[in-house]
C-alpha cells in the first residue's frame, strides 16, 4: 500500500494567491514525522517544513504552513501569497518513528505553476 | 552556510563503465542517505549510513551497486558495470539524530549527480 499519496500531479495558482497542495499518508506507527520539500527546475531538494505526529499545533515557516489533520491522515501544504519563484515540484514525505533521522518515504510530487 | 556537496554534478558514460559518485555530508551530521530519482520511480532510497555503518541497503541492486563511507566526511556510491537503466539523478542527503528534539531534525539534500549511461 502506498504510504504517501499526492493526488494532484499539477496545480496552477495566480501570483499573490494562496494554494493548497494535498498529501495523505498511511501508517500504523503512532510516532511519525511529515515533511515537505521543494524541487525547483534546478533540481535541488529544499526542505520546507516539518510536522511531528504529536505536535499540537500546525507547523508554520514563513509563507508555508502545514494543515495537519491527524484523524484524516492528511498533511496538506499551504503556500500563502504565492510568488513566481514558488513554481516547482513539491514532495510530501514521511518518516515512521520520531527518534533520530531515519529514512523518508516520498510521494510522487505535485508540480506547482505560479502565473502572473 | 553548511551544505551537502556532491561530485560530479553531471556524468555521461558508456554502458559497462564504472561510475563513482561522491558526497560530503554537512559537518557534524552522522547519518547519510543515497536516493535515486527517476521519472518512472520517483525518489527511492538506495542506502543509508549512521555513524559510518550501513543500516539499510535494501533499495540497492547488490550485484552492481556499492555504497561506502571511508570516513565521516565522505560517502561514495559506485556502479560497476553501469547500465542505461541506471540513468537517473542520484541525491545524497545528511542528517543528525543527536539533537535533543530529535523529532525535528531533517535530511538536507545535496544538489544531486545527473547520470546518463549510453
Amino acid at each position: 500500500a502506498q504510504k504517501i499519496t499526492q493526488t494532484q500531479p499539477g496545480m496552477f495558482v495566480q501570483e499573490k494567491e494562496a494554494v493548497t497542495l494535498d498529501c495523505t499518508y498511511d501508517t500504523s506507527d503512532p510516532s511519525y514525522g511529515l515533511f515537505w520539500y521543494k524541487q525547483p527546475s534546478s533540481g535541488e531538494m529544499i526542505f520546507l517544513i516539518y510536522q511531528g505526529s504529536y505536535d499540537q499545533q500546525n507547523a508554520t515557516e514563513g509563507r508555508y504552513s502545514l494543515n495537519f489533520q491527524k484523524a484524516r491522515k492528511s498533511a496538506n501544504l499551504v503556500i500563502s501569497a504565492s510568488q513566481l519563484g514558488d513554481s516547482a515540484m513539491y514532495f510530501c514525505a514521511m518518516r515512521e518513528g520520531l527518534v533520530g533521522t531515519d529514512k523518508l518515504i516520498f510521494g510522487t510530487g505535485t508540480r506547482l505553476q505560479v502565473f502572473p | 552556510d553548511a551544505r551537502v556537496t556532491q561530485t560530479p554534478r553531471h556524468k555521461v558514460t558508456e554502458m559497462g563503465q564504472e561510475v563513482t559518485m561522491r558526497c560530503q555530508p554537512i559537518l557534524g551530521h552522522n547519518t547519510v542517505f543515497w536516493y535515486r530519482q527517476t521519472m518512472m520511480q520517483g525518489l527511492e532510497l538506495l542506502a543509508y549510513f549512521r555513524n559510518r555503518a550501513p543500516l539499510d541497503d535494501s533499495g540497492m541492486p547488490k550485484d552492481r551497486f556499492s555504497a561506502e563511507m571511508p570516513d565521516a566526511t565522505l560517502a561514495t556510491l559506485k556502479i560497476q558495470p553501469s547500465e542505461p537503466r541506471d540513468s537517473a539523478v542520484y541525491f545524497c542527503a545528511s542528517g543528525s539524530n543527536m539533537k535533543a528534539s530529535a523529532g525535528t531534525d531533517t535530511q538536507y539534500f545535496g544538489p544531486g549527480t545527473r547520470l546518463t549511461v549510453l
